[in-house]
């Protein structure tokens, strides 16, 4: 079975809502989780590492303001895609490493903006 | 991010063909994990490898891990239709934490 849940699995929000997404490991505990996204037929490209009890790392090019990273507990991480447009949208994937090896992901959430 | 160079890009086969793809990487790795993912769906983990030189199966499939720590292939062996997906190759390094690296993907395809 799933060992990192997230959902929702698809969001269709309005250009300029904020829409949250939330990753959580179900059986392990998880001090790093990494979020992703990934465009139609390629691979995933990796957006920001969220870190329990501090402030998430983010890629070369990832605004942080637009998308706020919050990691509360050691199970749960949450995505937040701030006054989202059309181009937010995209599949979002979440992973957490088990065993500090071991990366398990998300089910992924289609988000789309109209 | 840096990926790893992952071939070939697609398959096409037919259904009780055996199938081979690879990763190569100009660095070394000290994890190599292979991944496949549906659409609509997160990459699902099919088999990992910790040490140089280990092969490990996973009922139809193989995967082994390069002696010189900068390669991986996957095989599957007696290809049915829901084999047919995205594969990916990830390699994590020593010094990289629990990050990974992914490969471009291999698009599989297997006709009845």
């Amino acid at each position: 079975g799933a060992v990192v849940s997230q959902h929702p699995s698809r969001v269709i929000c309005k250009s300029g809502t904020s829409v949250k997404i939330e990753c959580r490991s179900l059986d392990f505990q998880a001090t790093t989780m990494f979020w992703y996204r990934q465009f139609p037929k390629q691979s995933l490209m990796l957006m920001a590492t969220s870190n329990e009890g501090s402030k998430a790392t983010y890629e070369q090019g990832v605004e942080k303001d637009k998308f706020l990273i919050n990691h509360a507990s050691l199970t749960l991480s949450t995505l937040t895609v701030t006054s989202a447009h059309p181009e937010d949208s995209s599949f979002y994937i979440c992973s957490a490493p088990r065993q500090h090896t071991e990366a398990f992901f998300g089910q992924g959430t289609r988000l789309t903006v109209v | 991010g840096q990926q790893l160079n992952q071939s070939p890009q697609s398959m096409f086969i037919q259904e009780g063909e055996d199938v081979s793809m690879n990763c190569t990487s100009s660095s070394i790795f000290n994890t190599w994990l292979w991944y496949k993912q549906d659409p609509g769906e997160g990459p699902v983990l099919l088999i990992a490898l910790y040490k140089a030189g280990e092969l490990t199966s996973n009922g139809r499939l193989t995967a082994q891990f390069g002696i010189t720590r900068k390669d991986s292939f996957l095989n599957i062996s007696a290809s049915i239709p829901s084999d047919v997906g995205i594969y990916f190759c990830a390699g994590q390094r020593e010094t990289s934490g629990s990050r990974l690296t992914f490969g471009e993907g291999t698009q599989l395809t297997v006709n009845p």
